[in-house]
């Protein structure tokens, strides 16, 4: 069974800090994402990444990948309150386009 | 575009009671499907997942079912709800030929709780 471990569990901050939450495995991916999700709704897939050492931005997002395709990390750079939410890491195997989901961490992002 | 709804949204039910949550997807062909059970601020947890019509894998033993009656529908059911089984019900759909990335995308939920 391949485990996806996110850290920090839960994260709280003020408005404008920055903060980077991970997601690790023992186990190489054929593809990574990242999902938010908000309370009481499903996730919203927020980007993919294929490529080892790949890097992707998405507004004030910085996703990475890891060289060797086993783990990647999100940045948030000037955390907003509409940043707050579940932050779910997923890595496909390739089987009939399964998913293993991370254990999640939760944001919150005060004023 | 495509869109995935779930009913319904939300659901109380006793103990024993029997269970129907449905999903149906718009504006895709042949995807292949998912229902997935979110305990409280948590992961998710994979139930089933289907790659065409009466197709259906199960990935954890336990007291629910699902079918696939036609090519967009994907239904979870039970014969007795446990209490065990409250919990937040996803729904999602994958494109199933020309994707090699597994993105997933996802219903708005079914709230469950089992009194």
């Amino acid at each position: 069974t391949q485990l996806l471990e996110q850290s920090p569990q839960f994260l709280s901050i003020q408005e404008g800090e920055n903060l980077t939450v991970y997601c690790n495995s023992s186990s190489v991916f054929s593809s990574l994402q990242w999902y938010r999700q908000e309370p009481g709704e499903g996730p919203v897939l927020l980007v993919t990444v294929v490529t080892g050492g790949e890097v992707k931005k998405l507004k004030r997002l910085t996703f990475q990948f890891g060289d060797a395709r086993k783990d990647s990390s999100l940045h948030i750079t000037a955390a907003q309150p509409g940043d707050t939410g579940l932050y779910l890491c997923a890595a496909g195997t390739g089987t009939a386009s399964k998913l293993t989901f991370g254990t999640g961490t939760r944001l919150q992002v005060t004023l | 575009s495509q869109t995935i709804h779930q009913w319904p949204a939300t659901l109380v039910q006793p103990v024993g009671s029997p269970l129907s949550l449905e999903c149906t997807v718009e504006g895709t062909s042949n995807p292949n499907l998912y229902w997935y059970r979110q305990a409280a601020g948590r992961g998710l947890q994979l139930l089933f997942y289907s790659v065409g019509i009466g197709q259906i894998s199960s990935e954890v033993p336990q007291n629910l079912s699902a079918s696939r009656p036609q090519d967009r529908q994907f239904i979870l059911s039970s014969k007795k709800l446990l209490l065990s089984d409250s919990g937040f019900y996803l729904c999602a759909w994958s494109v199933r030929l020309g994707s090699p990335y597994n993105e997933q995308f996802f219903g708005p939920g079914t709230r469950l709780t089992v009194l």
